[in-house]
């Protein structure tokens, strides 16, 4: 069972263009969660996602950015017309449907905008 | 709400001393408590989680958590740090009771080992 999948690992941006950011979650594990990492910081929750559902978006920026969990593929986490202030690590997370277990997660991708 | 404070942001030890890692935590229902590790430019690995069993929780790489309730903390500990414990260290709540499967990340402590 291959662990939580994130592409690309590093990502380079100019400011203003778009930034997308996927997630393959452990298999069996159908909820998602995108963290937000800033040099020097802990993890900020951003997002948590069912299938085809958003669960809980309250650490999501209000504008430019999105996120998805479609029935079929990877979770996406979408950001529009970059700043440099979203230059971060952003790790996803997955866990199964149930409780008292840990979420497992990817290795991050390394967004930077310059 | 949940969260998590983690007390000190930065801990030095020397190599086969003690560590303590503090962690308190506030939660409105029963807590699922978890301490991550995350190397340098690393992703995220589990440590140890509390899930109402034993108070007392053993994790990898010797170290442990005891989830106390009535001090609402679950400070991580180990009896003898390596030079490879040098990483940062993440204490995570996890409310199960109000249905929720968010996980709340405190702001971590970074584990520095001195030889």
């Amino acid at each position: 069972n291959a662990g939580v999948m994130q592409n690309p690992r590093h990502l380079v941006r100019r400011r203003g263009q778009e930034a997308r950011l996927r997630c393959s979650p452990m298999k069996g594990h159908s909820h998602v969660y995108w963290y937000r990492q800033l040099p020097e910081e802990g993890l900020k929750f951003m997002v948590y996602l069912q299938k085809e559902n958003i669960i809980d978006e309250s650490g999501m920026p209000k504008e430019r950015f999105s996120a998805e969990f479609p029935k079929e593929g990877p979770s996406i986490l979408r950001i529009q017309q970059v700043v440099r202030g979203d230059s971060a690590a952003y790790f996803c997370a997955s866990s199964p449907p149930k409780l008292n277990t840990e979420a497992f997660f990817g290795q991050g991708t390394r967004l930077t905008v310059v | 709400a949940q969260s998590v404070t983690q007390l000190d942001s930065h801990v030095s030890v020397s190599e086969g001393t003690p560590v303590l890692l503090r962690c308190n935590y506030s939660s409105s229902y029963s807590p699922s408590l978890f301490w991550y590790v995350q190397h340098p430019n690393k992703g995220l690995q589990l440590l140890l989680k509390y899930t109402s069993a034993a108070t007392l929780v053993k994790g990898i790489n010797g170290f442990e958590a005891e989830f106390k309730k009535s001090e609402t903390s679950f400070h991580l500990t180990k009896p003898s740090a390596h030079m490879s414990d040098a990483a940062e260290y993440f204490c995570v709540v996890s409310d199960r009771g109000s249905g929720t499967y968010k996980y709340i990340f405190g702001t971590g402590t970074r584990l520095k080992v001195l030889a």
